[in-house]
C-alpha cells in the first residue's frame, strides 16, 4: 500500500495568516491526490482533488499544488472557521489512503 | 442536494454482528460508487471498500475482506455495511461516501455522510 505522511500533526497560526499543510507519497502517485477537511463535530467534507482542482462550494482562499511525492494544501487569510483537520488522501492505486491529519488551531 | 444520512451509533457485542445504513439522497443512487472508511483514534481514516449499486459490484480492501460485507438496496437508496465477528478493534467511527471518477482527474470522494459510531464493549 502506499503510505501517506503528514509530518505535522498540529500547527498554531493567528487569522488572517497563510498557512501551509504538507503531505509526502511513498511512491509517486501523479496528481492523484486529494484534500480533506473534519471539523471539530466530525463533518468530513472534500476541499482538493486532483492536487490543484477546488471542489464546488470551497473558498478560493483554499489552493493545492505539488507533484511526485510531495504535495501542500494552503490555506490563505486564515478565518476562524477554518479550525479543523486536515488529510491527504492519494487514489493513484487501491486501496486509496489517507496521511495522518493536519490539526489546525488559532493562536 | 447530495445527502447522505448515516444510522446511529450501536453499542454491541464482541463476537456479534453489526449492520449499518447510509440513505442516499438529491442524486441518482445507482449511478455512482459509495465508499466505507473506518476511523480510529491514532489510527487515522483507513478505506475499507465501495460497492456500486448500479451493478451491484463490491471492492474490498484486503485488510477488510470477511470482516465487511458491503450491499446495497436500490428501491430504498440505501446502502449497507456489516461487520462480524466484533472485537475492540472494531470500535471506530465509520463513514460512507460518494465516489466521483473522473478520466482525466482521478478519484475522489466528493459527498461524505456524518459517521456512524460503532462501540464494541461486553
Amino acid at each position: 500500500d502506499i503510505q501517506m505522511t503528514q509530518t505535522t500533526s498540529s500547527l498554531s497560526a493567528s487569522l488572517g495568516d497563510r498557512v501551509t499543510i504538507s503531505c509526502s507519497a511513498s511512491q509517486g502517485i501523479s496528481n492523484y491526490l486529494n484534500w480533506y477537511q473534519q471539523k471539530p463535530d466530525g463533518t468530513v467534507k472534500l476541499l482538493i482533488y486532483y492536487t490543484s482542482s477546488l471542489h464546488s462550494g470551497v473558498p478560493s482562499r483554499f489552493s493545492g499544488s505539488g507533484s511526485g511525492t510531495d504535495y501542500s494544501l494552503t490555506i490563505s487569510n486564515l478565518e476562524p472557521e477554518d479550525v479543523a483537520t486536515y488529510y491527504c488522501q492519494q487514489y493513484s492505486k487501491l486501496p486509496p489512503t489517507f496521511g495522518g491529519g493536519t490539526k489546525l488551531e488559532i493562536k | 442536494q447530495v445527502q447522505l444520512q448515516q444510522s446511529g451509533a450501536e453499542l454491541v457485542r464482541p463476537g456479534t454482528s453489526v449492520k449499518i445504513s447510509c440513505k442516499a439522497s438529491g442524486y441518482t443512487f445507482t449511478n455512482y460508487w459509495l465508499g466505507w472508511v473506518k476511523q480510529r483514534p491514532g489510527h487515522g481514516l483507513e478505506w475499507i471498500g465501495d460497492i456500486y449499486p448500479g451493478g451491484v459490484y463490491t471492492n474490498y480492501n484486503e485488510k477488510f475482506r470477511g470482516k465487511a460485507t458491503l450491499t446495497a438496496d436500490t428501491s430504498s437508496s440505501t446502502a449497507y455495511m456489516q461487520l462480524s465477528s466484533l472485537t475492540s478493534e472494531d470500535s471506530a467511527v465509520y463513514f460512507c461516501a460518494r465516489r466521483y471518477y473522473r478520466y482525466d482527474r482521478g478519484t475522489w470522494f466528493a459527498y461524505w455522510g456524518q459517521g456512524t459510531l460503532v462501540t464494541v464493549s461486553a
